[in-house]
């Protein structure tokens, strides 16, 4: 099993819809979650960081944590034909970066 | 925010000759530094832990005298692939922390060995 699990897609939605992005994991050590968006041909940048368990949200972007089903969800509102890119969960046990682990990714298409 | 610089974006290199890629830190200094590997259509793969100062920490399965790692000062890791063979092209990113302990990522640099 791995540590990180994240479904590949690709994931097609019309313009406007909500997008739901998963990732479940398997170590309960793990306290830091990242998504990560990555264009192609580009690197990943960093859409939201939390830690522990709880919701964050900036602008269309939601992100929530539920440790206690080892779940992590990313919600775009209002999604538009921009936000199509791949979108990469990442998480770690500790601070410094260490060991952080990388979904896969799922690729989302926003149609417009 | 934090910004990590790499060059170059995209190198063609013979086969058999050495690449070298570099990582900066432009707004902060990074005492640690992490290379990836990505193939087309799949997740990142860690080859690598650059410490300014002394030697990096290869993932297991990397070959650490094809792939050196030098982290000489706080904003520059370089990754310098030697004797490059085809095989070799990828899509190489860095990686350093920034505030909050999170992972903030470089543009990537395209390979291609032919």
């Amino acid at each position: 099993q791995k540590e990180v699990e994240q479904d590949p897609g690709p994931l097609s939605v019309p313009e406007g819809a909500i997008v739901s992005l998963n990732c479940t994991y398997s170590n309960s050590a793990f306290q830091y979650f990242m998504w990560y968006r990555q264009y192609s041909r580009k690197g990943p940048e960093l859409l939201m960081y939390t830690y522990s368990s709880g919701n964050k949200e900036d602008g269309r972007f939601t992100a929530q944590v539920d440790k206690s089903s080892k779940y992590i969800s990313l919600f775009i509102r209002d999604s538009q034909p921009s936000d199509s890119a791949t979108y990469l969960c990442a998480m770690s046990a500790d601070t410094g970066g260490f060991k952080t682990i990388f979904g896969a990714g799922t690729r989302l298409f926003v149609k417009a | 925010g934090a910004v990590v610089s790499q060059h170059p974006s995209r190198v063609i290199c013979k086969s058999g000759t050495s690449v070298k890629i570099e990582c900066r830190s432009l707004d902060f200094q990074a005492t640690t530094m992490f290379w990836y590997r990505q193939f087309p259509k799949q997740s990142l793969m860690l080859m690598a832990t650059s410490n300014e100062g002394s030697k990096a920490t290869y993932e297991q399965g990397v070959e650490k005298d094809k792939f050196l790692i030098n982290h000489a000062s706080l904003t520059l890791s370089t990754l310098t692939v030697t004797s490059a063979h085809p095989e070799d092209s990828s899509f190489y990113i860095c990686s350093a922390n920034g505030a909050g302990n999170t992972i903030y990522f470089g543009e990537g640099s395209w390979l291609t060995v032919v």
